[in-house]
């Protein structure tokens, strides 16, 4: 059964830095992977959605990759901002034949201005 | 603009009570699907339907009950079987094959 983890739970970087937030699956037989954010008690914004058959997508400053052979992911911010401040979710697809997502804790991203 | 609405936004529960959470979709989509969120946990699938008038139980669909008789709207009955049922519940929906979900904005469900 597909797991999802994100590691680490919670991070804190000073304005301007670049940063990757990292997120690791079991079965790499995925349809594909999503990144949300989440600011506090709201829905799940979708950020990037990247098929099975592509490596990486960006949008703005983000930038997400999947190796699926390693069973990884990762979403870079450039020049974070305090704006940026959420908690981040990645999901991917379970392996079951449908489209279900499985979803990782996610990481809390502060960004201090 | 196309989107997900769920309703109420905060619900609050007496002992013993059912309640029912709204989700209403308007981006023609054909699959749906209800997450339950706690604090520290990833989202947790309760329940989804993938077409109308046909829904598969979830991870934790137990003291959940739901229903899909229209394409647009799918929702949740929290019974009084659910023990612990204080949580934020996000509801989301996918268009047919690997294309990805959109979300509601969520409904906290307190028990008083």
């Amino acid at each position: 059964k597909q797991e999802v983890t994100q590691i680490p739970a919670a991070l804190s970087v000073p304005e301007g830095e670049n940063l990757v937030l990292n997120c690791s699956f079991t079965d790499s037989a995925i349809y594909n992977l999503q990144w949300f954010r989440q600011d506090p008690g709201k829905g799940l914004t979708s950020l990037l959605l990247i098929q099975s058959s592509q490596r990486e997508q960006t949008s703005g400053r983000l930038n997400a990759s999947l190796d699926k052979s390693s069973g990884r992911s990762t979403l870079y911010i450039a020049a974070s901002q305090p704006g940026d401040s959420a908690t981040y979710l990645c999901a991917a697809t379970d392996t079951s034949g449908t489209y279900k997502y499985i979803f990782g804790t996610g990481t809390r991203l502060k960004v201090l201005a | 603009d196309g989107g997900i609405t769920q309703s109420p936004k905060y619900l609050f529960r007496k002992e013993g009570q059912n309640v029912t959470l709204s989700c209403e979709q308007n981006l023609n989509h054909d699959a749906m699907y209800w997450y339950r969120q706690d604090p520290g946990q990833g989202l947790r699938l309760i329940y989804y339907s993938q077409i109308v008038n046909d829904f598969q139980k979830g991870d934790i669909a137990e003291g959940y009950s739901v229903s899909r008789e229209k394409k647009e709207s799918f929702p949740l009955t929290v019974t009084s079987a659910q023990k612990n049922p204080t949580a934020f519940y996000l509801c989301a929906s996918s268009p047919p094959g690997p294309y990805g979900y959109t979300f509601g904005s969520g409904t906290r469900l307190t028990v008083v």
